[in-house]
């Protein structure tokens, strides 16, 4: 089942702050999150694993709540670099297949 | 070190074709999985292969199909090809440890079938 990500797109200025959230149906073992800019590859940005563990760029901030099956990315004092969509994958068991969100559409205006 | 390198980038086949893709995984990297992009249906997942062996398959036909070689590199086959096979194809490795399976995208195959 696809995790549902909202919200689905949103708009900043620059130095403003955005929260992208990811939930989930069913029980998670681990969150992967992904920025892709229009032509480009998806890009690692983080991963959080049941339990608390998490791995990712040091200037990206991202909770996993458990009893809630949601994770949150949060982007903050955002740059025109931040512009880019951004995915939501999860996993419900160790090594399992990726199955990914809808897609957050960010931009980030001048 | 190098990045995920995929052949062709672009490519333009015939309903009824088939088309063959190719992955080259970073150095070192012995899980590579395919994923299907398009507009209307996101990113889905394809199959992952780990040391020559599929590891996890998606909810495509049999029509999809891959493999992996010892080096580590992957091709996947699109048999009989349907307008809506129309997509870009991405690869993406990773070291293959199932409990941090951060994953590297490639630059992606652009199929445009016709």
């Amino acid at each position: 089942q696809q995790p549902v990500q909202s919200p689905q797109a949103v708009i900043l200025r620059e130095g403003e702050d955005a929260v992208i959230n990811c939930s989930s149906s069913k029980a998670l073992y681990s969150v992967h999150w992904y920025r892709q800019k229009h032509g480009e590859a998806p890009v690692f940005l983080m991963i959080l694993l049941k339990g608390g563990e998490q791995k990712g760029h040091e200037k990206i901030s991202a909770s996993f709540n458990e009893k809630k099956q949601q994770s949150s990315l949060y982007l903050t004092a955002s740059q025109l670099s931040y512009s880019g969509t951004y995915f939501c994958g999860t996993a419900y068991n160790q090594g399992g297949k990726l199955i990914f969100g809808q897609g957050t559409e960010l931009s980030v205006k001048p | 070190k190098a990045g995920v390198t995929q052949t062709p980038r672009y490519l333009i086949k015939t309903r009824g074709q088939q088309v063959t893709l190719s992955c080259s995984p970073i150095s070192g990297h012995r899980s590579v999985s395919w994923y299907q992009q398009t507009p209307g249906q996101g990113l889905q997942f394809l199959f992952e292969y780990f040391s020559e062996t599929q590891r996890n398959k998606g909810n495509f036909p049999g029509r999809f199909s891959g493999r992996q070689f010892s080096n580590s590199r992957s091709e996947m086959n699109v048999s009989t090809l349907e307008l809506g096979d129309s997509a870009l194809y991405l690869c993406a490795s990773s070291a293959g440890d199932r409990r941090w399976t951060e994953e590297y995208f490639g630059p992606g195959t652009r199929l445009t079938v016709t």
